[in-house]
């Protein structure tokens, strides 16, 4: 595709439930990220993967959180044992280069979580 | 690590009025600075990025930017707001000592008939 896309665009889950959001990024982008967007509050970093080096999951807020990204192309982030603080927009960028190069991130549309 | 403050979460101004968004930064080496803006119910778009070539930055929709490294500034101008500038900003950093890029708390940008 022509963009970064994420599925699903809507998610509402029961607390406690596990759940899986998906990144395909731009076709030959070797960077990609992860963020969360709550409401009011800004971009907090959760993941970074670059090419086959190691992800740098600095940002990660627990262990219910994890992520992989298969071949170098799509990623998926797990949050097991869902509760309502994690309840946000879920946002997925790819870039040309690694991070530290001026290269421009392009993000996708989000995926909206709601816990219940 | 490196940091973005953006100062003020709720810019209002008329339309027509300068629009200035606030921008300081924190990095231990040289930075790349970006400014992205988000409409409603859009995703994050890039509006202009400090690469270092010019410290002056010009970027989409009328906007540019300054790079003032004795201030660690990066602050977003518009000469005369539009009704359609209403949106969210982030400036984000990102450098070669890091692994990512950091945004910003946002300012949500009102603008006034």
């Amino acid at each position: 595709g022509a963009g970064v896309s994420q599925s699903p665009s809507n998610k509402v889950t029961e607390k406690g439930k596990d759940v899986e959001l998906r990144c395909d990024p731009i076709s030959g982008h070797t960077a990609l990220y992860w963020y969360r967007q709550s409401l009011g509050q800004g971009l907090e970093f959760l993941i970074y993967f670059q090419g086959n080096s190691a992800p740098d999951k600095s940002g990660l807020p627990s262990d219910r959180f994890s992520a992989e990204r298969t071949g170098g192309s799509v990623s998926t982030l797990t949050i097991q044992r869902t509760q309502q603080e994690d309840s946000a927009v879920y946002l997925c960028a790819s870039s040309l280069a690694r991070s530290g190069t001026g290269a421009e991130a392009f993000f996708g549309q989000g995926t909206r979580l709601t816990v219940v | 690590a490196q940091s973005v403050t953006q100062l003020g979460s709720h810019v209002s101004v008329s339309e027509g009025a300068l629009v200035l968004l606030r921008c300081n930064y924190s990095s231990s080496v040289p930075p790349y600075l970006f400014w992205y803006v988000q409409y409603p119910n859009q995703g994050l778009q890039l509006l202009l990025k400090y690469t270092s070539a010019a410290t002056l930055v010009k970027g989409i929709n009328g906007f540019e930017a300054e790079f003032k490294k004795s201030e660690t500034s990066f602050h977003l101008t518009k000469p005369s707001a539009h009704m359609s500038d209403a949106a969210e900003y982030f400036c984000a950093v990102s450098d070669q000592a890091n692994n990512d890029m950091r945004f910003g708390a946002g300012t949500r940008l009102t603008v006034k008939p």
